[in-house]
Parts: structure tokens; sequence; C-alpha cells
């Protein structure tokens, strides 16, 4: 139980472009969603707190403009890079709390590659 | 600002050796601490937790320790696979549910 997966796993866009990731909890209801950002051979930096039914809270230094989320149910957060530019290349992923045992479960992560 | 550290970026150790990964924290708020494992490509894997008013917890082959005092976590892994070859994250929790993760350590098992 308690598995999170993410959609696509890569991507690769344009210089301009958009690109929508979703990060699904399948198997419980996930109150709360959480996006990161890991650049190679870091660590993951915490982008932004998603609650369904409500805005999400952006972390210091995270345009809320240019990373748009949303979490339209209880098991499905949407992360949209808008007008993406290959500063923006990066590991996304995302966890979910709701499910049993420990709190956070981690989705496999998309890697975003911007040309 | 709010970190968690690691200042040994790879550790290489043996098959069958016990290795040994390191992590401060900042926060003597935090109440939570948990370490990842996260192999090449993939998602953090969780692998143990600890809270703030315990100091010692075993799991199958690990042990994570924690000392308040000095604001350290500690992973103990017992006869080292190849397989636990990865990436290490130590994470606190600050707030509700928010983790703030450490730099990672780099595991190398050799055969």
């Amino acid at each position: 139980g308690a598995v999170v997966s993410q959609h696509p796993s890569w991507v690769i866009c344009k210089s301009g472009t958009s690109v929508k990731i979703e990060c699904r909890s399948l198997d419980f209801q996930a109150t709360t969603m959480f996006w990161y950002r890991q650049f190679p051979k870091q660590s993951l930096m915490l982008m932004a707190t998603s609650n369904e039914g409500s805005k999400a809270t952006y972390e210091q230094g995270v345009e809320k403009d240019k990373f748009l989320i949303n979490h339209a149910s209880l098991t499905l957060s949407t992360l949209t890079v808008t007008s993406a530019h290959p500063e923006d290349s990066s590991f996304y992923i995302c966890s979910a709390n709701g499910g049993p045992g420990h709190e956070q479960y981690f989705g496999p992560g998309t890697r975003l590659t911007v040309t | 600002g709010e970190s968690v550290g690691l200042h040994l970026p790879t550790l290489s150790v043996q098959e069958g050796d016990n290795s040994i990964i390191n992590c401060a924290y900042s926060n003597s708020a935090s109440d939570y601490f948990i370490w990842y494992k996260q192999e090449s490509g993939k998602g953090p894997q969780f692998i143990i937790d600890i809270r703030s008013n315990m100091d010692k917890r075993q799991g199958q082959r690990v042990t994570v320790l924690l000392n308040k005092t000095v604001k350290h976590l500690s992973l103990q892994i017992a006869a080292t696979q190849p397989g636990d070859s990865a990436v290490y994250f130590c994470a606190e929790r600050l707030g509700f549910q928010k983790l703030v993760f450490g730099t990672g350590t780099r595991l190398l098992v050799s055969p």
C-alpha cells in the first residue's frame, strides 16, 4: 500500500513551452502533497505544499506564477512548469501524506529537460 | 536558515562491512527524523524513522541513533551489501509535515 505515481517519468520540451506533471496517490487519499526539485548531485528542495481544494503554499524563492500547482482531488496533484527555460531542467519529485505507517510517500520522480 | 547537513559526500565500504552515515541537523524543535535511500533516477525510499523522544531505533539491518544534545543523527547499516549502494538522505520535520533534507551521502559498496 501507499504507492505514489508520477507521470510522465521523463519529458523533453522546448524553451518557452509549458509542461504538466501529475502526481497520484494510488491506494490512499492524500490530504497533502508536496513538490520537490532536485538538481544533479544535490538534495531535494521543497518547492510547495499542496492541500486538496486550497491554494498551494510556496517556499521562499519559488515563483508561484511559474510553477502552477493544482490539487483538485484527494488523489491527484499537478505541477505545471510554465514558460520553461533550460535552467528549469531538473528532477521533480512529489510526495503525499495520508497513507499507512510513516508519513510521506514519494513518487518516482519526473526528469524534465528543457532544450 | 534551516539546514540539515552532511559533510561526507561519499562513503566507500567493502561488502559485509558495517556502514555509518552521519547527519547534523540545525533545528532543535524538530520532532521527527527520517532516513531515505535514493537510487539513481528514482524517488527517495523510506528506510527508517525516529521521533525526538527516542534515541535509538532498530530495523532490519539498520539502526538510527539520535543525539539531541549535539543535534546529530546517524544511520548504521549492518553487513552492507552491493544493493545498498545509493545516496542516503536524512530529513527532519519542521512545522506541519514539512521536511527539510540533508545534503546526502553516496554509499559505494564494493564486492
